[in-house]
């Protein structure tokens, strides 16, 4: 199994431009959520899922929009690229809220 | 906000030596997780706590939940250079509705060999 998927790995862009960060689980899980991780502030918490069509936002939701059209699909949408977006993104995903799976990340900087 | 507060946030210690992790919050959480995240890549559960009170051990790692579900400990015992990383934990919210999985702020380990 693949797990939890994220694309781009990497990613630079300038101030102002848009873009969408991919996160895909094979696993069936009916919880996603988007995190932040910044130097000394830990993991925020950005949108999360109960399931398909569902969304809701965490603790840091400004700059960012969701969607969940399917179970497997959980994409992060920057609307208007900031420097304060410059920042680790973790997709996660869990069946039962009881341990969740971690995608490898995705490191934006922002220009 | 769900404030989950970890110490220390730094920890260098040498090998073969124990040492025991703190994660306190002034909220109840139905469950708490914790984590290990090394560099480049995303958090790996180690373990879940639901019950206040339960006890579960991972080789040489022991997991707490306090009796109120408010706080959580990780002991080491005999630490290895393996054991090196950023150490994380998560409360999942108590309430009807609230869904949210809340993280410390962490407490990065070394080990020195």
């Amino acid at each position: 199994n693949a797990g939890v998927t994220q694309t781009p790995k990497f990613q630079v862009l300038k101030t102002g431009q848009s873009m969408t960060l991919q996160c895909a689980q094979d696993m069936n899980h009916e919880y996603m959520s988007w995190y932040r991780q910044d130097p000394g502030m830990g993991l925020r918490l950005i949108h999360y899922s109960v399931g398909a069509g569902i969304t809701d936002q965490g603790e840091v939701p400004n700059g960012y929009n969701v969607s969940r059209s399917t179970t497997e699909d959980f994409p992060l949408r920057l609307l208007s690229a900031a420097p304060s977006q410059t920042s680790v993104y973790f997709c996660a995903s869990s069946s039962n809220r009881n341990g969740y799976t971690f995608g490898s990340g995705t490191r934006l900087t922002v220009v | 906000t769900q404030l989950l507060e970890q110490s220390p946030q730094f920890l260098s210690i040498q090998e073969g030596e124990n040492l025991t992790v703190y994660c306190n919050s002034s909220s109840v959480f139905s469950s708490l997780q914790w984590y290990r995240q090394e560099p480049g890549e995303g958090p790996v559960l180690l373990v879940t706590v639901v019950t206040g009170g339960e006890v579960k051990k991972l080789k040489r790692l022991t997991f707490q939940f306090g009796d109120a579900r408010k706080d959580s400990s990780l002991h080491i015992t005999a630490a290895q250079p393996g054991d090196t990383g950023l150490y994380l934990c998560a409360g999942e919210g108590s309430n009807f509705g609230n869904e949210k999985l809340t993280f410390g702020t962490g407490t990065r380990l070394t080990i020195i060999p």
